[in-house]
């Protein structure tokens, strides 16, 4: 079946650092590529999206860019921001007939300090 | 415009009950999806409905049921509460089915003691 790996967390940062997120997948055919963002106590945001190989989604800074010939979809910031802190989902849709459902990764807890 | 709503927001309940979660779309959606996130864990399937019937189902126990609505809106149901059924109950509509992104509620606290 599908899944998503992401690395485990949480993530640690200093503000402006550089942030990379790891996510791989496995899935048939041609899933569509999702970052999903969760503020504590809240639901989650979609960040950003690929659809289809190559693909480069990009969201208030954020960017991930669908590579078919690795199975990865990882996340990156140039400079992260206190605000940003928060659990990441990689996240892939799967559609089968009339469905699409998303099948998420663990998460990723991201904290960024002064 | 609303994005999607749930109610209620928390909900404690004891073993062996019954619980209905609700859930309102996105305007102008007419697909809803139900997700189950455990404390920790990334949210899991349940299952979608659209057109007023159940389309895809996660691999989760016929104790969970569901309905949608002509308006679109949905039900949850659990029945026979289990301790492990405590989670964030996420629901999702999407502008119909297929390679559309999914806009998340909220989501209801449910705790089962």
């Amino acid at each position: 079946g599908n899944s998503v790996t992401q690395m485990e967390g949480p993530v640690t940062l200093s503000e402006e650092a550089f942030l990379t997120i790891n996510c791989t997948y496995t899935a048939t055919g041609y899933p569509s590529l999702f970052w999903y963002v969760q503020y504590p106590g809240e639901g989650l945001q979609l960040l950003l999206k690929a659809t289809k190989a190559d693909d480069k989604g990009s969201n208030k800074g954020f960017e991930a860019t669908y590579r078919k010939e690795t199975t990865s979809f990882h996340l990156e910031k140039g400079s992260v921001q206190v605000s940003d802190s928060a659990v990441y989902f990689c996240a892939l849709s799967d559609h089968t007939g009339t469905a699409s459902k998303l099948t998420f990764g663990t998460g990723t807890r991201l904290q960024v300090t002064l | 415009d609303a994005g999607v709503t749930q109610s209620p927001t928390h909900l404690i309940k004891t073993r062996g009950q019954q619980v209905t979660l609700r859930c309102s779309p996105k305007s102008g959606h007419d697909t809803v999806s139900w997700y189950q996130q455990a404390l920790g864990q990334g949210p899991q399937f349940i299952f979608q409905y659209y057109e007023e019937e159940e389309r895809q189902r996660g691999n989760f126990p016929d104790r969970f049921s569901g309905h949608q609505f002509p308006n679109y809106s949905s039900e949850l149901n659990v029945n026979a509460l289990l301790l492990g059924d405590s989670a964030l109950y996420l629901c999702a509509s999407s502008l119909t089915v297929g390679r559309n992104e999914q806009f998340f509620g909220p989501g209801t606290r449910l705790t089962v003691l």
